[in-house]
């Protein structure tokens, strides 16, 4: 069985400030790292799919790198706001398992204005 | 990105009933659906993976009698829950897309089982 760990659980923020969250992965037989971010009564939406070790992906003000020798993945939110609160997953998929979803408990983020 | 419709969004029915979940793709094809559960303070766990005109695949410990999946057409993912007992209570959400890139979820269902 796969641990996908996150970090922090939960953490809350001021509107504007930065912040950053983790996820731990085995790096053995890596094939993709994904994260989603899941507002509440709303579906999961995909944010990046990474794959090369060294990968770094930005979507405005959300960015993520990898790194798959040490089996880490952060996530980065620059000069947060109220609306960029959500839970946000990371999920694993490795060669072998017929490519399903592995996923982490979650980082849930809430931004107080 | 595309959308998939999942109903009913929250449920509660009586213990002993079986309940139906239905994933719809709205704008592609699923040859493959995955079905999860999520139980507090857990990670979404993966249920089975249903393919389009075949037996679906049930990941270890997910009684294929229990949780029947039908995938009969491209569009259309259905799990039911047959003689639902209150530990049967959890999140259910579905997701679809092609191996290996983005995943797209529908919206999850909330069942309770009293």
């Amino acid at each position: 069985i796969l641990n996908v760990e996150q970090s922090p659980q939960s953490l809350h923020v001021q509107e504007g400030d930065s912040t950053n969250f983790t996820c731990s992965f085995p790096s053995s037989n890596f094939y993709a790292l994904h994260w989603y971010r899941w507002e509440t009564a709303k579906s999961p939406e995909a944010l990046f799919v990474m794959t090369l070790n060294g990968d770094e992906k930005k979507k405005g003000r959300i960015s993520a790198t990898l790194n798959t020798k040490e089996g880490y993945s952060y996530l980065y939110i620059k000069g947060s706001q109220p609306e960029d609160s959500a839970t946000y997953l990371c999920a694993l998929t490795s060669g072998g398992s017929n490519y399903k979803l592995t996923f982490g408990k979650g980082t849930l983020l809430t931004v107080n204005p | 990105g595309a959308v998939v419709s999942q109903h009913p969004s929250w449920v509660i029915c009586k213990s002993g009933t079986s309940v139906k979940i239905e994933c719809r793709s709205l704008d592609f094809q699923a040859t493959t659906m995955f079905w999860y559960r999520q139980f507090p303070k857990q990670s979404l766990m993966l249920m089975a993976t249903s393919n389009e005109g075949s037996k679906a695949t049930y990941e270890q410990g997910v009684e294929k009698d229990k949780f029947l999946i039908n995938h009969a057409s491209l569009t259309l993912s259905t799990l039911t829950v047959t003689s639902a007992h209150p530990e049967d209570s959890s999140f259910y959400i579905c997701s679809g897309g092609r191996l290996n890139t983005e995943a797209f979820f529908g919206q999850g269902t909330r069942l309770t089982v009293v």
